[in-house]
């Protein structure tokens, strides 16, 4: 069974500080990637998707994929109590086209941005 | 507006009852995914189809059941035969061209 992990939780950080969120994954086949916020009760939303090697950025948001190591990561600049959520990591089989596969997300990291 | 419609948003289950979770789209997508959420865990893939009257098993399709009859519509049962169906269930969907999975608001499932 292809498996997602991530960085166990629960994550605290200070107000303005840089919260860092790491994700493996076992298919090295894998081919899309992608972060979602989710809040208590609520369904995920997209923040971030990225197909190549390197670092994409998006706001105070950056992903970083490293494909030969099979890792990818979430770097939140200037953290916000905002920003408190549950961060979940998905790994697509595909990267569009004509569909994305089997789309597998990891347990989730708890991610709390103290004042 | 565009977005993914799930219903009902709470349902209450007698134990040994069927039920169907309906997921509706507008979005134009051709893929649609079910997963299964259990307290303080990730998102579990139950089923998946990328075409019309076409769907994959994902990690966990034991006592669920599936049809996608239009491609802006796929709806779940939950059978008698899923032993712990307690759980928050999401519907989504994916554009092939854009890449973003959709989620609908979630069913929350309980049986009593």
């Amino acid at each position: 069974q292809k498996e997602v992990e991530q960085n166990s939780g629960p994550l605290s950080v200070p107000e303005g500080a840089i919260a860092s969120l790491n994700c493996t994954y076992s298919d090295r086949g894998s081919q899309s990637f992608f972060w979602y916020r989710q809040y208590s009760g609520k369904s995920p939303e997209l923040i971030m998707s990225i197909y190549s090697n390197g670092d994409k950025e998006d706001g105070r948001f950056t992903a970083q994929l490293n494909k030969a190591s099979q890792y990818v990561s979430l770097l939140i600049r200037d953290s916000q109590p905002s920003d408190s959520a549950t961060y979940l990591c998905a790994v697509g089989e595909r990267a569009g086209g004509t569909s994305y596969g089997k789309l597998t997300f990891g347990q989730g990291t708890i991610l709390t941005v103290h004042p | 507006d565009g977005g993914i419609t799930q219903s009902p948003k709470y349902l209450f289950r007698k134990e040994g009852q069927n039920v169907t979770l309906s997921c509706e789209q507008n979005l134009n997508h051709d893929a649609m995914y079910w997963y299964r959420q259990d307290p303080g865990q990730g998102l579990r893939l139950i089923y998946y189809s990328q075409i019309v009257n076409d769907f994959q098993k994902g990690d966990i399709a034991e006592g669920y059941s599936v049809s996608r009859e239009k491609k802006e519509s796929f709806p779940l049962t939950v059978t008698s035969a899923q032993k712990n169906p307690t759980a928050f269930y999401l519907c989504a969907s994916i554009g092939a061209l854009t890449g973003e999975l959709f989620f609908g608001e979630g069913s929350r499932l309980t049986v009593l």
